[in-house]
């Protein structure tokens, strides 16, 4: 059955480094969407995307956090200058259609961050 | 912001049992949907409910979208030690774009064999 696959599965950075986090949605999927998870808490919504530009996002993704279709089959989520507080389990998702009935997300099995 | 208050936190249960949980929101949803989390996997869809009223049924599982759009419920019945694991409500508001989900904190299982 067709996943979403995320790497790596845990990734420990320094405080001020940049991190790339590393997504291959399913492969007839056109949204893309990352989001992520406080340690304990419940599962936070950053973006979503489509056709090369961002739809949405969320208070959480400032200007640190980019986005970007390096290609045609990957999707990366960017911290520039990692913070102790973004430490999280970062997920992406991916759906085939964006309609109401049929917006099925697909998740990742999500990279561990922790920043030191 | 959204707040999508989900209980109980925590479950601890007899195999066999049956098992409710609800979700409430502070708005309107147009879609409800339940998740469950394995350790060190991402959430799998369970259940998606698109109309106020609508009940639906996954094998045990039965979930309600409630009729003020407000809120959800999950139940699942005669439960077995694989039900083990992390359940998020997540639901969609009107009029969103690309379908940004909002979850709940979820809610531990535990069953006892």
């Amino acid at each position: 059955e067709p996943e979403v696959t995320q790497t790596p599965s845990h990734q420990v950075t320094q405080m001020g480094q940049e991190v790339i986090l590393r997504c291959v949605p399913i492969s007839n999927h056109l949204y893309f969407y990352w989001y992520r998870q406080i340690l304990g808490q419940k599962v936070e919504f950053l973006v979503s995307f489509y056709n090369n530009e961002i739809s949405e996002k969320s208070e959480i993704f400032d200007d640190q956090f980019s986005v970007e279709r390096p290609d045609g089959s990957n999707f990366t989520l960017k911290i520039r200058s990692t913070k102790l507080e973004d430490s999280a389990m970062y997920f992406c998702a991916s759906s085939e259609f964006a309609g109401l009935a049929k917006n099925i997300q697909y998740f990742g099995a999500g990279t561990r961050l922790s920043v030191l | 912001g959204q707040q999508l208050n989900q209980s109980p936190q925590s479950m601890f249960i007899q195999e066999g049992e049956d098992v409710s949980m609800n979700c409430t929101s502070s708005s309107i949803f147009n879609t409800w949907l339940w998740y469950k989390q394995d350790p060190g996997e991402g959430p799998v869809l369970l259940i998606a409910l698109y109309k106020a009223g609508e009940l639906t049924s996954n094998g045990r599982l039965t979930a309600q979208f409630g009729i003020t759009r407000k809120d959800s419920f999950l139940n699942i019945s005669a439960s077995i030690p694989s039900d083990v694991g992390i359940y998020f409500c997540a639901g969609r508001r009107e009029g969103s774009t690309l379908g940004r989900l909002y979850f709940g904190r979820g809610t531990q299982l535990t069953v006892w064999p």
